[in-house]
């Protein structure tokens, strides 16, 4: 089993729909959560991170279900610029190890 | 702009040759830590230098090596190329524990 799985897409929807994309991880001691966006052939970078109470920045709403290990994202009223690839990323413990998911391709048509 | 850069962009190489890959961190950073991205794929933890000692290692072969220098700055070295070390490569500056930035990356195509 891998040590974080995703949804594996890829999701195509219209612009203005909303979005969600899920995530579990395996190893309860994680400590930190985030959300990358990688768009083709670029670097991933750091969207957002994921509080247990749940955290939202404009459009972006992230939630973290420790008891199920269980993390989401959920993009509302979706621009064609948000098409990317989004991974979920778990920090392990001891050093600032990332782990991430395979991710999830989205695609916003017109 | 992360600040974090990384060279060369692109590198061809034939298996059984040697590739070093080069990634300078962000001012101020002092963690360097090295991943490999394969095609549809996440990126997967190579290993990780801070203050130009090892910090820990990802499930990667000994011809995976690297090096960090006193101005934090990291090369990433590979031994004996096989096809499947294609990848990207990123490298992520950090300060110790504090969020990662990653540079653009090395595609590296091993023929």
């Amino acid at each position: 089993r891998k040590e974080v799985e995703q949804d594996p897409g890829p999701f195509n929807v219209p612009e203005g729909a909303t979005v969600a994309f899920n995530c579990t991880y395996s190893n309860s001691a994680s400590q930190s959560f985030f959300w990358y966006r990688q768009d083709c052939r670029k670097e991933p970078k750091l969207l957002m991170s994921v509080y247990s109470s749940g955290n939202e920045d404009g459009r972006f709403t992230a939630q973290l279900n420790r008891a199920s290990q269980y993390i989401s994202l959920l993009i509302r009223d979706s621009k064609l610029s948000d098409s990317a690839t989004y991974l979920c990323v778990v920090l392990s413990g001891g050093y600032n190890k990332l782990i991430f998911g395979a991710g999830t391709r989205l695609a916003v048509h017109p | 702009e992360t600040g974090v850069t990384q060279s060369p962009t692109h590198l061809i190489k034939t298996r059984g040759q040697q590739v070093t890959l080069r990634c300078s961190s962000q001012s101020g950073h002092n963690t360097v830590s090295w991943y490999q991205q394969a095609l549809g794929q996440g990126p997967q933890f190579i290993f990780q230098y801070y203050r130009e000692e090892e910090n820990g290692r990802g499930n990667f072969p000994p011809r995976f090596s690297g090096l960090q220098f006193p101005n934090y700055s990291s090369e990433l070295n590979v031994n004996a190329l096989e096809l499947d070390d294609s990848a990207l490569y990123l490298c992520a500056s950090s300060s110790q524990k504090e969020t990662q930035y990653f540079g653009p990356g090395t595609r590296l195509l091993v023929l």
